[in-house]
């Protein structure tokens, strides 16, 4: 059983759409973590989100993207208008502070832009 | 900045086999290392992990790795491999300081052969 659940699993959209991704822990924490895999490439940071706030981010993750934690509950990276190359697995993670940086992972949400 | 090489991008091996994944890294402080597997169509899943103490460290599935400092490696073994070894197999490594944000290597496909 994953301990985040990710939705959804695969996305197909149109360049310049905007994308809603969404984690959902099984458990309540307070830390979360967006990571991407393009196709063929090494596993990315994009951003961390500690209390309702991004702690730290990635060069990657420009002002199209956004997080939030809407109802205390659901996080979501939001990508305002997307180009080809945002087309990635993206994988949401949460982890606990203090315990040398164990994460984990959901099982991704492949998002495909035309 | 640190940064994560794993020198093989494939590794087939047969059934029953050893088979030894090559991770180096390079970090200018004290790091904390780690193995993730991701099985056809499912998430990333910590194998193993170095924070502290014994340099070698065991998963419950027969793998283990050591961390060796001066040659800034983390090797990961496992001497009889299983079909259902199968998977992509990532290095990772942070620091105390980055918190939970892990660099990750560029994987390690390998296919377990009967």
């Amino acid at each position: 059983e994953p301990e985040v659940t990710q939705t959804p699993s695969h996305q197909v959209t149109q360049m310049g759409q905007e994308v809603i991704l969404r984690c959902v822990p099984i458990s309540n924490h307070l830390y979360f973590y967006w990571y991407r895999q393009i196709l063929g490439q090494k596993v990315e940071f994009l951003v961390s989100f500690y209390n309702n706030e991004i702690s730290e981010k990635s060069e990657i993750f420009d002002d199209q993207f956004s997080v939030e934690r809407p109802d205390g509950s659901n996080f979501t990276l939001k990508i305002r208008s997307t180009k080809l190359e945002d087309s990635a697995m993206y994988f949401c993670a949460r982890g606990n502070r203090g315990r040398g940086g164990e994460l984990f992972f959901g099982e991704g949400s492949r998002l495909t832009v035309l | 900045a640190q940064s994560v090489t794993q020198l093989d991008s494939q590794v087939p091996v047969f059934e029953e086999a050893p088979v030894e994944l090559r991770c180096n890294y390079s970090s200018s402080v004290s790091v904390y290392l780690f193995w993730y597997v991701q099985y056809p169509n499912q998430g990333l899943q910590l194998l193993l992990k170095y924070l502290s103490g014994s340099t070698l460290v065991e998963s419950i599935n027969g793998f283990e790795a050591e961390f060796n400092k001066s040659q800034t490696s983390f090797h990961l073994r496992k001497p009889s491999v299983h079909i259902s070894d199968t998977a992509e197999y990532f290095c990772a490594v942070t620091h105390k300081a980055a918190g939970n944000k892990l660099t990750f290597g560029g994987g390690t496909r390998v296919l377990v052969k009967p």
